[in-house]
């Protein structure tokens, strides 16, 4: 099993561009979340999932959308890139029966000047 | 709200001293408690959980208890390996969330020297 992946490892993005952080897990869970890491700061949830086609709001959505068609992939959109979003993100998952164990990938860094 | 609060980093130790990073949390009801471990360039690994109180997690030699009556969970290890030398995150689960989404303190950073 490769786990929870994600890609990319790093980018930079310009303020108003848009992309598409990807995310993959291939231990079919149901629960898989996003959070993001700022300098010094614990994790924040920006949002989650509880299955395909069901998605919720985190602690921090503002400025980002997701959307769960599948049950392996859980994509992060930035739509209009801030400096605010300057940020390392990680995706994580979680089996539904599981006692709250979550798998995180290996982190996105990204950039917006 | 449920949160957590962390011991500030980083914190530089020589190789098999003792180890002890605070964690105090707020929440009500029985949140389940968990340290987890980020070594450079990774993401986010379990340490140790406990899920009521009076339970002790424990993993590569690493323990932590989890009190009620201090609202407490800290992260002790006896002897330390440069091997350690990473980032401790202290995180809950509060008793009443369907999605058991987890809150994290802020971190720290442990530096194990020879």
């Amino acid at each position: 099993n490769a786990g929870v992946t994600q890609t990319p490892k790093f980018r930079i993005l310009k303020i108003g561009q848009s992309m598409t952080l990807q995310c993959a897990q291939d231990m079919n869970h149901n629960y898989m979340y996003w959070y993001r890491q700022d300098p010094g700061m614990g994790l924040k949830l920006i949002y989650y999932s509880v299955g395909a086609g069901i998605t919720d709001k985190g602690e921090v959505p503002n400025g980002y959308n997701v959307s769960r068609s599948t049950t392996e992939d859980f994509p992060l959109r930035l739509e209009l890139a801030a400096p605010s979003q300057t940020s390392v993100y990680f995706c994580a998952s979680r089996e539904q029966l599981a006692t709250y164990e979550q798998y995180f990938g290996p982190g996105t860094r990204l950039t917006v000047t | 709200g449920d949160s957590v609060t962390q011991m500030e980093g980083p914190v530089t130790l020589s190789e098999e001293a003792f180890l002890t990073i605070n964690c105090t949390y707020t929440a009500t009801g029985y949140p389940s408690l968990f340290w987890y471990v980020q070594y450079p360039g990774e993401g986010l690994q379990l340490l140790l959980k406990a899920t009521k109180a009076d339970d002790k997690g424990s993993n590569k030699g690493f323990e932590a208890t989890y009190r009620k009556e201090t609202t407490s969970f800290h992260l002790e290890k006896g002897s330390v390996q440069v091997s350690d030398s990473a980032v401790y995150f202290c995180a809950l689960s509060p008793q009443q969330t369907g999605a058991n989404n987890l809150f994290f303190g802020t971190g720290t950073r442990l530096t194990v020297i020879p």
